[in-house]
């Protein structure tokens, strides 16, 4: 069975400051790793994902993850935050196409 | 281009009342996934279609539930008797291919309150 946790329900942070948002994993298997992101009244978006390869993922909007395999980790990360960045944040494991998802990181971007 | 659309996007029904929810998915796209989200939670799986045939339902909560996709292309997800605790917010994805390296491609989401 997988799961996935995400360490923290809410980051507040101030603009232009770094950020991180956690997520661990657990499965028995290879893994497929995902970060959404979800704006108020929108659909869940693609940032990132991580199939095989270079641990270090970049995705869109500036944001990059890294697989850390002996930490079951995927942490997202963006080096500087925009006020546009506040949303909630979700990391997820694809298994037969199915996505396992944690609960959520809802990240506020403060002026 | 045209996204993963879904109707309607709030649905408010008395309990006891049948519901259905649909999904259009990217045109082409062979995979078509539903979920729940709970308020304050990640969404969770509840059944996964490639093209026509329904291949996994083994997140739906109870026989009430029952999804189809007869085409290949628009399904339908019906709720029987609703209650309560189907209050949520239902997702709709798809992705072009089968497999688990694919993206899923997500629609707005119904949001059904059941009274």
């Amino acid at each position: 069975a997988q799961s996935v946790t995400q360490l923290d329900s809410q980051v507040p942070v101030f603009e232009e400051a770094p950020v991180e948002l956690r997520c661990n994993y657990s499965s028995s298997v290879s893994v497929y790793l995902f970060w959404y992101v979800q704006y108020p009244n929108q659909g869940l978006q693609l940032l990132l994902k991580y199939l095989s390869g270079s641990t270090l993922v970049k995705g869109i909007n500036g944001f990059e993850a890294e697989f850390n395999k002996s930490q079951t980790s995927f942490h997202l990360r963006k080096p500087s935050v925009h006020i546009s960045d506040t949303a909630e944040y979700f990391c997820a494991v694809s298994r037969g196409g199915k996505l396992t998802f944690g609960q959520g990181t809802i990240l506020t971007v403060h002026p | 281009g045209a996204g993963v659309s879904q109707s309607p996007r709030y649905k408010v029904a008395k309990r006891g009342q049948d519901v259905a929810l649909r999904c259009d998915p990217i045109s082409g796209h062979v995979s078509l996934f539903w979920y729940q989200q709970a308020l304050g939670q990640g969404p969770e799986f509840l059944t996964y279609f490639q093209n026509e045939a329904q291949l996994d339902k083994s997140g739906l909560p109870s026989d009430r539930f029952f999804a189809e996709r007869p085409e290949g292309s628009v399904s339908t997800l019906k709720i029987q008797r609703t209650q309560q605790e189907d209050s949520a917010v239902y997702l709709c994805a798809s992705s072009l291919v089968a497999g688990s390296t694919d993206t899923q491609y997500f629609g707005p989401g119904t949001r059904l309150t059941v009274l």
